[in-house]
């Protein structure tokens, strides 16, 4: 059973323009999500987090926005840049586990 | 040092091979983790060690063993592997848990590309 789920294994979108990836998850004790980048043979990179204290969290180009009643979280990338094309993984915890569940990625392609 | 370093970057071993996979960080995080990535999925855990203790293990068969001898060193012994035990190796450290809300995330390092035939 997948508890976090990325439905769109990839997304295509121009340089300048938004990049919106989608993260659902079925785990109501999640309470702490985090975004990562992962480069061809490189480990991921953290992104952005966010706790389910707050419904946006914000870095620079990078906002997280989570929806706890949709147990939805998204990741919103303006512009986007073409540095920016690798899969991006979201990844949920539950309190007081040192436990990450990761979804299974989606591969973002921005076209310069 | 903001790193965690992983070696050896890649790894070819037999089935009857012993062999160790290491990791490495000194930022001061206490708790550290195994991770196994197979091609096109999510990474998965395997291991988590807190202040040098194991924590957490996820089922992994026996011929996967950590060892943790010290806050900054994180080993994963590797004996009889098979060969659908062929992935990426991650290994992670994070600061230990506290009360504040903020920043749980992860430094994962680059991983070790293990190949058993």
């Amino acid at each position: 059973d997948q508890q976090v789920k990325q439905n769109s294994p990839s997304l295509s979108v121009q340089e300048g323009r938004i990049s919106i990836l989608n993260c659902d998850y079925t785990n109501s004790m999640f309470d702490y999500f985090l975004w990562y980048k992962k480069y061809p043979a490189e480990g991921p990179t953290f992104l952005i987090s966010i706790s389910s204290i707050k419904d946006k969290n914000e870095d620079g180009r990078f906002t997280v926005f989570l929806n706890k009643s949709a147990k939805h979280l998204s990741l919103h990338i303006v512009p986007s840049q073409p540095g920016d094309s690798a899969v991006y993984f979201c990844a949920a915890s539950a309190s007081g586990t040192y436990k990450y569940i990761f979804g299974t990625g989606t591969r973002l392609k921005v076209l310069a | 040092d903001t790193e965690v370093t992983q070696t050896p970057k890649h790894l070819v071993m037999g089935m009857t091979n012993k062999k160790s996979l290491k990791c490495e960080q000194h930022m001061g995080h206490r708790a550290m983790y195994w991770y196994k990535q197979k091609a096109k999925k999510p990474p998965e855990l395997m291991f988590v060690y807190s202040y040098e203790k194991l924590s957490i293990n996820e089922s992994v068969p026996s011929r996967f063993s950590p060892e943790c001898p010290n806050s900054s060193l994180l080993n994963l012994h590797l004996h009889a592997l098979q060969p659908e035990d062929s992935a990426l190796y991650l290994c992670a450290s994070s600061q230990a848990h506290g009360t504040s809300e903020e920043y749980y995330g992860y430094t994962f390092g680059s991983g070790t590309r293990l190949t058993v035939v």
